[in-house]
């Protein structure tokens, strides 16, 4: 089975400069989340999506960051534009939908290091 | 914001000798998880123990959850080299409404020296 497929791999760009993510999950899985990881920290939850609607954004800044799943498959993370801070991991994830109630593992890309200058 | 907290934030051991891990968490949780990031990669899931369940076992892992303390413990038998990675909990609320969000803590740094 594939797992979930993240590009690019590594992206180093300028402040100000804008930049995507891709994410393709695990074929089947309904659920995907986008997380970002600071060095030294534990992922933070930015944006989930279940298919192609949005249940959860509370954490992603929204004057900067945009993220979208057509056809409720693959998704971009858009950064627009960078800053400083935003260096970091971003980590793409996806799970089955659990049963009312109940909950399913995650499973997680490789993820993108993106390092603003 | 985070909700788990580990402890300790760095362990360092030998080879064969057991490592163990805890965390804490403050809202009331429907599972917690454990996972595993090795040096620059993506997080692997290790294990899931539910509200309802006290302790669970897979291969040399055993977790342990106590939900009035509000604690989880992970315990590493036996380790080995290959055991070196970040180790993170993860509570996470259900699905219904919450779609199976999952809230990580900042991570124990685990060192196996052979």
């Amino acid at each position: 089975e594939a797992g979930v497929a993240q590009s690019p791999r590594y992206k180093i760009i300028e402040k100000r400069q804008s930049v995507a993510f891709w994410c393709n999950p695990i074929s089947g899985h309904a659920t995907l989340y986008w997380y970002q990881q600071i060095l030294g920290q534990g992922p933070k939850l930015l944006i989930q999506f279940q298919n192609n609607g949005v249940v959860d954004d509370s954490q992603l800044p929204k004057d900067r960051f945009s993220a979208e799943r057509l056809k409720g498959v693959d998704s971009t993370l858009k950064i627009q534009p960078a800053k400083l801070e935003d260096s970091a991991v971003y980590l793409c994830a996806s799970s089955l939908v659990g049963l009312a109630g109940s909950q399913n593992e995650q499973f997680f890309g490789p993820g993108t290091r993106l390092t603003v200058l | 914001s985070q909700q788990g907290e580990e402890d300790p934030q760095a362990l360092s051991i030998q080879e064969g000798e057991n490592a163990t891990m805890n965390c804490s968490y403050k809202t009331s949780i429907n599972n917690l998880q454990w996972y595993r990031q090795n040096s620059g990669r993506g997080l692997v899931h290790l294990i899931l123990i539910r509200s309802n369940e006290r302790e669970k076992h897979s291969g040399r892992l055993r977790v342990t959850l106590d939900t009035s303390k509000k604690s989880s413990s992970l315990l590493i038998t036996a380790s080995r080299a290959a055991d070196t990675a970040s180790y993170f909990c993860a509570t996470g609320r259900g699905g219904g409404t919450s779609y199976g969000k999952l809230t990580f803590g900042q991570g124990t740094i685990l060192t196996v020296h052979p």
